[in-house]
């Protein structure tokens, strides 16, 4: 079955700075890849999400890179605000829209002001 | 993306007792999804609950333990059932939106006591 792996677990930026999350996984069939953040007491939020078909996706301050044949994407932070503070998990499915995921350990990301 | 309600959103819990969750979804979905994340670690899909038919449960889950019920398709329970501190997690609730992926309730901080 797909494993996914998550670095760093733990993650100090200084605000201003960039983030960099990476992830790996195994199931070479996977071809949805999401970024969720959960912040303290809440639920996991999608923050962004790139598909097999493309390389790299934006969204304002948050980019995601997939690297198929290597079998790995990237989440990156730019311009790091004391909000960005949270835990990050990286998650991979099969399936088009993210049934059966199988989600990272997660990455705790701290912005210091 | 659809707004997911949970409750209870927290509960302290004698060992031995039994503890239903419920999950209201704001409008129609095909499937929703219990999770599991036990504290400081990743999320673990337990079952997926369709209406109108049994949940398929995860490796590692069975009915028994956390028997699932689907009547309707904006409401799903999970029942947490013959509890030992084990037991202790989140647990939260989750619908497919299609293209917005996966949308998450606030979750259930249970302890076992």
């Amino acid at each position: 079955g797909e494993n996914v792996e998550q670095h760093p677990s733990t993650l100090s930026v200084q605000e201003g700075d960039s983030a960099v999350i990476k992830c790996t996984y195994s199931d070479s069939a996977s071809n949805y890849f999401p970024w969720y953040k959960q912040e303290l007491g809440k639920g996991p939020q999608l923050i962004i999400d790139i598909r097999s078909n493309v390389g790299e996706k934006k969204d304002q301050r948050i980019a995601v890179t997939l690297n198929k044949t290597a079998k790995h994407f990237s989440l990156h932070i730019t311009e790091t605000q004391p909000e960005d503070s949270a835990v990050y998990f990286c998650a991979a499915s099969r399936d088009n829209y993210g049934q059966n995921f199988v989600f990272g350990p997660g990455t705790r990301l701290s912005v210091l002001p | 993306s659809a707004v997911i309600s949970q409750k209870p959103s927290r509960d302290i819990c004698q060992r031995g007792t039994s503890l239903t969750i419920q999950c209201q979804v704001d409008s129609q979905v095909t499937m929703m999804f219990w999770y599991r994340q036990q504290p400081g670690q990743s999320l673990t899909l337990i079952a997926t609950a369709n209406q109108g038919s049994e949940a398929t449960y995860e490796s590692g889950f069975v009915i028994d333990k956390f028997p699932i019920s689907r009547p309707n398709l904006t409401f799903s329970t999970l029942t947490v059932s013959n509890m030992s501190p084990e037991d202790s997690s989140i647990y939260l609730c989750s619908v497919e939106r299609g293209n917005y992926g996966y949308t998450f309730g606030s979750g259930t901080r249970l302890t076992v006591v």
